[in-house]
């Protein structure tokens, strides 16, 4: 089993609609989770860190269950510019030396 | 405020032919250090990761290698390139922060194409 698992898409979804993506990941004693977002051709970059009591920026909402063993992102409002790869990150490690562990990505595409 | 430099940006490279990535951060100092690689339309693969000079783990058995001559440089090698080892070259880096992972930042990539 993969250590970090993701629906790959692609999602497409009308401009203005409310999208969710779900990372599951295998690893129980996993400590830190992210999402990156990945434009075509591009290196990708932070678009949230998520938290155990979940966080909110904009209209980006990210939420873990730590029970089920999943992360999620929650895009409302969607806008054109939203079209990207979304990418789940996840620090399997208690430790300095953590690897940081990629899913394979969701992409998402807004259709005008 | 840290930077991250990767280069070349695009590379072609014959089959057979070494290969040298090279990536520096500036900074900071004793920041963990990542290559990955990204086959086209798929996700992040990690092959290598260091937390200090001249440590190395390696995640996926290959044809590839990687050094850290220096705190803040980590290159990545090959003595003789495949056709399977063109693909998305991204080196990253982290923190180092005791109690958990932090973010990566990355480097623009290097694009490798081999022929």
């Amino acid at each position: 089993r993969k250590e970090v698992e993701q629906d790959p898409g692609p999602f497409n979804v009308p401009e203005g609609a409310t999208v969710a993506f779900n990372c599951t990941y295998s690893n129980s004693a996993s400590q830190s989770f992210f999402w990156y977002r990945q434009d075509c051709r591009k290196e990708p970059k932070l678009l949230m860190s998520v938290y155990s009591s979940g966080n909110e920026d904009g209209r980006f909402t990210a939420q873990l269950n730590r029970a089920s063993q999943y992360i999620s992102l929650l895009i409302r409002d969607s806008k054109l510019s939203d079209s990207a790869t979304y990418l789940c990150v996840v620090t399997p490690q208690y430790s300095s030396a953590s690897k940081i562990i990629f899913g394979s990505g969701t992409r998402l595409s807004i259709r005008p | 405020s840290q930077t991250i430099h990767q280069w070349p940006a695009t590379l072609v490279q014959p089959v057979g032919s070494p290969l040298s990535l090279e990536c520096t951060v500036e900074g900071t100092s004793n920041p963990n250090l990542y290559w990955y690689r990204q086959a086209a339309g798929r996700g992040l693969q990690l092959l290598f990761y260091s937390v200090g000079i001249g440590q190395i783990s390696s995640e996926v058995p290959q044809n590839l290698s990687a050094s850290r001559p220096q705190d803040r440089q980590f290159i990545l090698s090959s003595k003789k390139l495949l056709l399977s080892d063109s693909g998305f070259y991204l080196c990253a880096w982290s923190p180092l922060a005791r109690g958990g992972g932090t973010e990566a930042f990355f480097g623009q990539g290097t694009r490798l194409t081999v022929v």
